[in-house]
């Protein structure tokens, strides 16, 4: 069965501290992952990854995808309040389906 | 606008009615996708159109429901006797071409079955 597996499920830090979020994935006829991050609203497209060991950036925000061992992981550097979220990561297979993980709920004291 | 819209944001239905949401994905975007959202779950796939196809409805929980597309453009998620396990927020999101991968999400419906 295709799954998507993130961890931890949740996460406490103050403002400043670095935080690493995981996500494994089993799919069939994998494509690519993808990252969101969902305040009270619909997810918001963060980063998408096709190739293993090329890391992506967006400010303070970064990822990898190792396709080896089935994983990737959402840096997320210096962070702010506003960084509180829920982040999802989503694997793509050929077949244009997306299977989502449960999220991460990242919480950024002050 | 130049967003995925969705109608209506909330609706209660008393268990066995049917429903009907409603999806305006971005002009122009092939790609729709249908995703049902339980609470503290991430969104569960339930299908998918290029165009007016619909070339996957694996997702589907079961044959109440159902969804259209009919003219490439604005689609339409139908849930008929409602059941309380139907409670969700339904998301509608939808991508530039068949193999562009980013999706753009609405707000999603918040159905709430009493």
């Amino acid at each position: 069965e295709d799954k998507v597996v993130q961890s931890p499920l949740s996460l406490v830090v103050h403002e400043g501290d670095t935080v690493t979020l995981n996500c494994s994935y089993e799919v069939t006829n994998f494509r690519s992952l993808l990252w969101y991050k969902q305040e009270k609203k619909a997810p918001t497209f963060l980063f998408m990854l096709t190739s293993s060991g090329i890391e992506k950036k967006s400010g303070r925000l970064s990822s990898i995808l190792d396709k080896k061992e089935l994983f990737s992981i959402l840096n997320i550097t210096a962070t702010q309040t506003g960084d509180s979220a829920v982040y999802l990561c989503a694997a793509r297979d050929t077949g244009n389906q997306f299977y989502f993980g449960t999220g991460t709920s990242l919480t950024v004291i002050p | 606008g130049a967003g995925v819209s969705q109608s209506p944001r909330y609706k209660v239905a008393k268990r066995g009615q049917d429903v009907a949401l409603r999806c305006d994905p971005i002009s122009g975007h092939v790609s729709l996708f249908w995703y049902q959202q339980a609470l503290g779950q991430g969104p569960e796939f339930l299908t998918y159109f290029q165009n007016e196809a619909q070339l996957d409805k694996s997702g589907l929980p079961s044959d109440r429901f159902f969804a259209e597309r009919p003219e490439g453009s604005v689609s339409t998620l139908k849930i008929q006797r409602t059941q309380q396990e139907d409670s969700a927020v339904y998301l509608c999101a939808s991508s530039l071409g068949a193999n562009y991968n980013e999706q753009f999400f609405g707000p999603g419906t918040r159905l709430t079955v009493l």
